[in-house]
């Protein structure tokens, strides 16, 4: 089966960094993914990792270790553009689609 | 280039009814996966077609089918529907051989979303 476990809500400050964990317990591991969701909208892909350590991409990093079955996504700088919700999602192989965790909602105030 | 289309974007049904979503993947793109939302949730996968074939499934009932055209395009039918269905119905597109080759990264409609009262 399939277990991703990540925090409901989250409120910071615009300009400050935050950082969002995801856990997980899955038959099998292919990558895992994180997607931003604004609401009412669809979920963009954020990143995407396979093997341990950071990945980074302008303001958006996001970190793996597959021994821990853990990963987070950290925002710099944060927007206030950047509350919504964000999805940790894991592939359990190549051929396999994507589980969704519950997702955390990001709230950025001024 | 056009990404992932979905239609209706709303719609409203009564107990008991059957509704059809329909979806076009984006260009190039030969997979296809759906996912129900409901409020506050993740999405949760409820089948994909490839080579117009259900290729995996979700935990969902079989009052959920679909289908995929040639052109790649697919329909999502849920019958006899119940309140528990009101969701956002997502449309998700990929190519398989990224999937084998490395990041498999799913392009998703904006959903229609339907309220079953």
């Amino acid at each position: 089966g399939q277990n991703i476990d990540q925090p409901t809500e989250m409120t910071a400050t615009e300009g400050a960094i935050v950082q969002i964990n995801c856990t997980y317990q899955t038959s099998g591991f292919n990558g895992l993914f994180w997607y931003q969701q604004h609401a009412g909208e669809a979920p963009t892909f954020l990143s995407y990792n396979v093997l341990d350590g950071l990945e980074e991409k302008g303001r958006f990093s996001s970190f793996l270790s597959r021994s821990k079955g853990y990963s987070y996504l950290l925002l710099k700088e944060l927007q206030m553009k950047d509350s919504a919700s964000y999805l940790c999602a894991v592939r359990a192989s190549g051929y396999s689609t994507l589980t969704f965790g519950k997702g955390t909602m990001l709230l950025v105030s001024p | 280039d056009a990404g992932v289309t979905q239609s209706p974007t709303h719609l409203i049904k009564t107990r008991g009814q059957q509704v059809t979503l329909r979806c076009s993947p984006k260009s190039g793109h030969d997979t296809v996966s759906w996912y129900q939302q409901a409020l506050g949730q993740g999405p949760q996968f409820i089948f994909q077609y490839y080579e117009e074939e259900e290729r995996q499934r979700g935990n969902f009932p079989d009052r959920f089918s679909g289908h995929q055209f040639p052109n790649y395009s697919s329909e999502l039918n849920v019958n006899a529907l119940l309140l528990g269905d009101s969701a956002l119905y997502l449309c998700a597109s990929s190519l398989v051989a990224e999937g084998l080759a490395g990041a498999n990264v799913l392009t998703f409609g904006a959903g229609s979303r339907l309220t079953v009262l």
